[in-house]
């Protein structure tokens, strides 16, 4: 079975300061990892792919398999980073978003 | 291009009442997925669909029905409302990169 797994409920930064988001995985095969926002009074929507090796809105995202881990981080949080994270996994390979399992998701919060 | 709509954005149900969440998508998707979203549980797969005509279930099906009769809609259906169906209710369909998510159907049972 795969798991998705976001320790921190809550996080809160102050403005500038460096943050990371932790999820943690577990699945058998070789995962696409994925992070999800959703801004308050928005819906949901993607922000990177591991398999993109993007950096989005300054966020990035190393996959790590042998921790089987992948943090989002950011070296300067800004106020309009405040929102909720998800953590998504997908078994299927080669970039597929088919039938992700999400995380409990990180409420961030980032103070002036 | 409107990408995934919902319809109603709220609705109290008393217990034991039935109605249908209704979803839109005008990317021509096949894939199609039906989520909760429960405060600090995240979201769990209900129902999905694959393509018109073809639907399966996802981690917490029980108490909803789905239907795929189209590739545009995919309406939930709940029969006998319980007060465990309280919930924020997200359809999202798939495109090659990214699910693309609704805004939402806040739906409370009492």
């Amino acid at each position: 079975a795969q798991r998705v797994t976001q320790p921190e409920k809550l996080l809160s930064v102050f403005k500038g300061a460096p943050v990371e988001l932790k999820c943690n995985y577990s699945y058998s095969g070789s995962p696409e990892l994925f992070w999800y926002v959703q801004y308050s009074r928005q819906r949901l929507q993607l922000l990177l792919r591991h398999i993109s090796r993007e950096s989005i809105k300054g966020f990035t995202a190393d996959l790590n398999k042998g921790e089987t881990s992948f943090h989002l981080k950011k070296p300067f949080a800004q106020e309009e980073d405040s929102a909720m994270y998800y953590c998504a996994l997908s078994g299927l390979s080669g970039g597929s978003n088919y039938k992700l399992t999400f995380g409990k998701g990180t409420l961030l919060t980032v103070n002036p | 291009n409107a990408g995934v709509t919902q319809t109603p954005k709220f609705r109290i149900l008393k217990i034991g009442q039935s109605m249908t969440l209704q979803c839109t998508q005008d990317m021509n998707h096949n894939y199609m997925y039906w989520y909760r979203q429960d405060p600090g549980m995240g979201l769990k797969l209900i129902y999905y669909s694959v393509g018109a005509g073809i639907t399966d279930k996802g981690e917490v099906p029980n108490g909803y029905n789905v239907s795929r009769s189209t590739t545009e809609d995919f309406p939930l259906r709940l029969e006998l409302a319980a007060p465990s169906q309280t919930s924020v209710y997200f359809c999202a369909s798939s495109g090659l990169y990214e699910q693309y998510f609704g805004p939402g159907t806040r739906l409370t049972v009492t």
